[in-house]
């Protein structure tokens, strides 16, 4: 089946630094999203993003579906921006689940 | 609000006891998740549906089983066959697999513990 591979698995951070986390898959996907993964553990969506460039305040995303990755940019980071993110995509072979890569976990100082 | 609402937040299993974890959404999606996530990794996929009344296992179904009686609602149940149960349990909705929009959404997650 497809791989999701997250880079890089940790990352520690500055509190107002900038930052760029990427997302590998090996095969087409349907849909790509990006979550994270709040201290509680609760998902959040941050981006539903299968191709293109998206912008949300701080975060912004860009999926290049031929060339088979995703990056996630966060910019002037906050403490509370600290937690896992995750990549997930849908396959056509996945009939809408989601396959998830193992996460990055990010952690912002003061 | 919509949403999808996971019950209870924590359980706590006996050893050999079946418990069940709620799962409902009013975001009138046809398609039903259900992850699981051990300490520092990424999700694994339980058991899905994908219409009322049909649903497919997922990667790691043994030990568990579901329902889809309703479209809001899918239940899980994790029995006694399952023999490492602590984790955390996630809940997931979206549209269908072949529709325009299929963006998942979460719930807040039950947190399971074997005493």
């Amino acid at each position: 089946g497809i791989q999701v591979e997250q880079s890089p698995p940790d990352l520690i951070l500055q509190e107002g630094a900038n930052s760029t986390l990427r997302c590998n898959f090996s095969d087409s996907v349907n849909n790509l999203q990006w979550f994270h993964q709040n201290p509680w553990g609760q998902l959040i969506n941050l981006f539903y993003i299968p191709s293109g460039t998206k912008q949300n305040g701080r975060l912004s995303a860009t999926t290049v579906a031929t060339e088979r990755y995703s990056l996630l940019y966060i910019s002037s980071s906050q403490t509370t921006d600290s937690g896992v993110y995750f990549c997930a995509v849908t396959t056509g072979g996945s009939q809408g689940n989601l396959i998830f890569g193992k996460g990055t976990k990010l952690s912002v100082k003061p | 609000d919509g949403g999808i609402t996971q019950s209870p937040k924590y359980l706590f299993r006996k050893e050999g006891q079946n418990v069940t974890l709620s799962c409902e959404q009013n975001l009138n999606h046809d398609a039903m998740y259900w992850y699981r996530q051990d300490p520092g990794q990424g999700l694994r996929l339980i058991y899905y549906s994908q219409i009322v009344n049909d649903f497919q296992k997922g990667d790691i179904a043994e030990g568990y089983s579901v329902s889809r009686e309703k479209k809001e609602s899918f239940p899980l149940t994790v029995t006694s066959a399952q023999k490492n149960p602590t984790a955390f349990y996630l809940c997931a909705s979206s549209g269908r697999a072949a529709g325009a929009n299929t963006e998942a959404f979460f719930g807040q997650g039950t947190r399971l513990t074997v005493v």
